[in-house]
């Protein structure tokens, strides 16, 4: 198994465009998780889906951010427009079901984001 | 609701030094709990886990974790420290909802000296 594959490892935008992340999970995982990461605040929940439907959003800071899961095997976070304060490491990870027991999570190698 | 406290933002110690990374979680039913390891420009990776098969847990690279349900406590050990230990640890509980949610700790640095 490949793990959590997300792209690009790193980005570099500027100011006002939109931007992209990409991450597959790993096959069979029903829950999929967006996270962000910076060293004011540390790991943040952003998102998850379960079974590509999202069942929390709650973490999104704004507006200009947005997710989808239009299958199993590919989700994206977007931010339109970005400001630089989005700069940080955005996570993707995923799991099997809790209730069949809690296995914790597969996280990828993150999504290092700067906005200039 | 869940939380989980990690005790020192940052923890320093010699190379083959013992390592004791504090973890206190506050949950009204016995929890499901994590060690999370993050090297460097890397993702998280799970360390080990406490389902409630056994109270002493050991993970990889020689790393245990003892829950202790009177002290609410899951504190990380390593008898000797190596150079390739330093990194982010983090402690996670998991939400009780059983939709699979962890809620992660701060994170304590681990820092290595030769």
């Amino acid at each position: 198994d490949a793990g959590v594959i997300q792209s690009p490892r790193h980005e570099v935008t500027e100011m006002g465009q939109e931007v992209t992340l990409r991450c597959k999970p790993i096959s069979g995982h029903d829950y999929l998780f967006w996270y962000r990461q910076t060293m004011m605040r540390g790991l943040e929940l952003l998102i998850y889906f379960n079974n590509n439907v999202p069942i929390d959003d709650s973490g999104m800071p704004e507006d200009r951010f947005s997710a989808k899961m239009p299958n199993a095997s590919f989700s994206t976070l977007k931010i339109q427009p970005s400001e630089p304060r989005d700069s940080a490491v955005y996570f993707c990870a995923s799991s099997l079901d809790a209730r069949q027991g809690n296995y914790g999570y597969t996280f990828g190698s993150g999504t290092r984001l700067t906005v200039v | 609701a869940q939380s989980v406290t990690q005790l020192g933002s940052h923890v320093s110690v010699s190379e083959g030094a013992l390592v004791l990374l504090r973890c206190n979680y506050s949950s009204s039913v016995p929890p499901y709990l994590f060690w999370y390891v993050q090297y460097p420009n890397q993702g998280l990776q799970l360390l080990l886990k406490y389902t409630s098969a056994a109270t002493l847990v050991k993970g990889i690279n020689g790393f245990e974790a003892e829950f202790k349900k009177s002290e609410t406590s899951f504190h990380l050990t390593k008898p000797s420290a190596h150079m390739s230990d330093a990194a982010e640890y983090f402690c996670v509980v998991s939400d009780l909802s059983n939709t699979g949610k962890l809620i992660f700790g701060q994170g304590t640095t681990l820092q290595v000296k030769p």
